[in-house]
């Protein structure tokens, strides 16, 4: 059974911080692994969907690597700002629909 | 409209109530899905379905009862549901056999049950 786990599940740092955030999955016989947002009290906002076979997506300031062999995933946030504040949150895709992780709760500090 | 729209987006009931979740997608996709939230634990898959079909029922009580009228609209009929059913459901919808299985989701009904 498919297992996500996230570190660290909270994380507070000053505006401008570059930052990483991990994901370790049991099962590396996936599909895709997607990165998403939640803000307080809202729904998921898809951030990056990385297939199998690749091993990173960017998209602006934001940047997710891939490690299916060693079953790792890692969000990298470059200058962070205050409105990068919320959860984020790593799901994997294999044999079986989405399989979330508890998400780690993110506090920039302007 | 465009993306994933739930209604309602806050709901109140009680215990011996019935109500329904809507959720309606306007992506073109063939695939839906309720999951539901509740704090501190990771997200739980209930239900899929592709096709209009239900593919995967995740050991969900019968209190929770889904329905997929076609590919647009999905929802979560509810009744003589408990205190701890009181979460944040959420609806998704991805391309099943599509280049990426991107899911999107709305932005979902909190329930709080009394």
């Amino acid at each position: 059974k498919q297992e996500v786990t996230q570190i660290p599940a909270a994380l507070s740092v000053p505006e401008g911080e570059n930052l990483v955030l991990n994901c370790s999955f049991t099962d590396s016989a996936i599909y895709n692994l997607q990165w998403f947002r939640q803000d307080p009290g809202k729904g998921l906002t898809s951030l990056l969907l990385i297939q199998s076979s690749q091993r990173e997506q960017t998209s602006g300031r934001l940047n997710a690597s891939l490690d299916k062999s060693s079953g790792r995933s890692t969000l990298y946030i470059a200058a962070s700002q205050p409105g990068d504040s919320a959860t984020y949150l790593c799901a994997v895709s294999g044999n079986t629909p989405l399989v979330f992780g508890k998400g780690t709760r993110l506090s920039v500090i302007a | 409209e465009t993306g994933v729209t739930q209604t309602p987006r806050h709901l109140v009931m009680g215990m011996t109530n019935k109500k329904s979740l809507k959720c309606e997608q306007h992506l073109g996709h063939n695939a839906m899905y309720w999951y539901k939230q509740s704090a501190k634990k990771p997200l739980e898959l209930m239900f899929v379905y592709s096709l209009e079909e239900r593919v995967e029922n995740n050991s969900v009580p019968s209190r929770f009862s889904p329905e997929c009228p076609n590919s647009s609209h999905l929802f979560l009929h509810l009744h003589t549901l408990q205190p701890e059913d009181s979460a944040l459901y959420l609806c998704a919808s991805s391309q099943m056999g599509g280049a990426t299985g991107e899911l999107f989701f709305g932005e979902g009904s909190r329930l709080t049950v009394l």
